[in-house]
């Protein structure tokens, strides 16, 4: 069960777009269109941001959308806002064996 | 509105035992899927343990295989995790989530409860 691979940190300007990549197997991301993407602030609990690669939850702004690739998945933010700083995780499914793995988790800054 | 309230964590000696809980409401809890989720401090987030909502389905994480065991309570709208033979590295807060009817896709989360394995 070894974690996805993403980015420590990612940074951009306000109104840039920033895109977070997260790496697995063709055991995880690459067999399953089954990747999550989480949003955590600091002392907070996490949100649901992105499920399904792509679907939006819900009040989640359009700003966020997903997709994937191969073995990787990607989370892009565009129109960078301040309220946007905060550590970006993604997760995936890994067979009903494995279930779950989550990436090691990205720093977003907002400069 | 939806809530998850955990409760049970502490400090405890390393081999020791805790039972975390997770209380539910604002929601049909015996309709969806739970599941525990870590985050050891100043770390990532790490999934833990999936219950379905009839109980009939289990999985673990190999880090807790054999020495967790999740389990619920739908008449009380209540989630459990009892952690035995605890570890250092079980150090961490600790999420419970509700499934949303997606897979890994978790659209609830608890404030999360501490748990510190140390002597």
């Amino acid at each position: 069960q070894s974690a996805l691979t993403q980015p420590a940190s990612v940074s951009g300007s306000p109104g840039q777009s920033i895109t977070i990549s997260c790496t697995g197997t063709s055991s995880d991301v690459g067999s399953y269109n089954l990747v999550s993407w989480y949003q955590q602030h600091p002392g907070k609990a996490p949100k649901l941001m992105i499920y399904e690669v792509s679907k939006r939850p819900s009040g989640v702004s359009n700003r966020f959308s997903g997709s994937k690739s191969g073995n990787t998945a990607s989370l892009t933010i565009s129109g960078l806002q301040a309220e946007d700083e905060a550590d970006y995780y993604c997760c995936s499914y890994a067979g009903s064996s494995t279930w779950a793995v989550f990436g090691g988790g990205t720093q977003l800054t907002v400069l | 509105e939806v809530q998850l309230v955990e409760s049970g964590g502490g400090l405890v000696q390393p081999g020791g035992s805790l039972r975390l809980s997770c209380a539910a409401s604002g929601f049909t809890f015996s309709s969806y899927s739970m599941n525990w989720v870590r985050q050891a401090p100043g770390k990532g987030l790490e999934w833990v343990s999936y219950i379905s909502s009839s109980s009939s389905t289990i999985y673990y994480a190999d880090s807790v295989k054999g020495r967790f065991t999740i389990s619920r309570d739908n008449a009380k709208n209540s989630l459990y995790l009892q952690m035995n033979s605890l570890r250092a590295e079980d150090t961490a807060v600790y999420y419970c989530a509700r499934g949303s009817g997606h897979t890994v896709a978790y659209d609830y989360w608890g404030q999360g409860t501490l748990v510190t394995v140390s002597s």
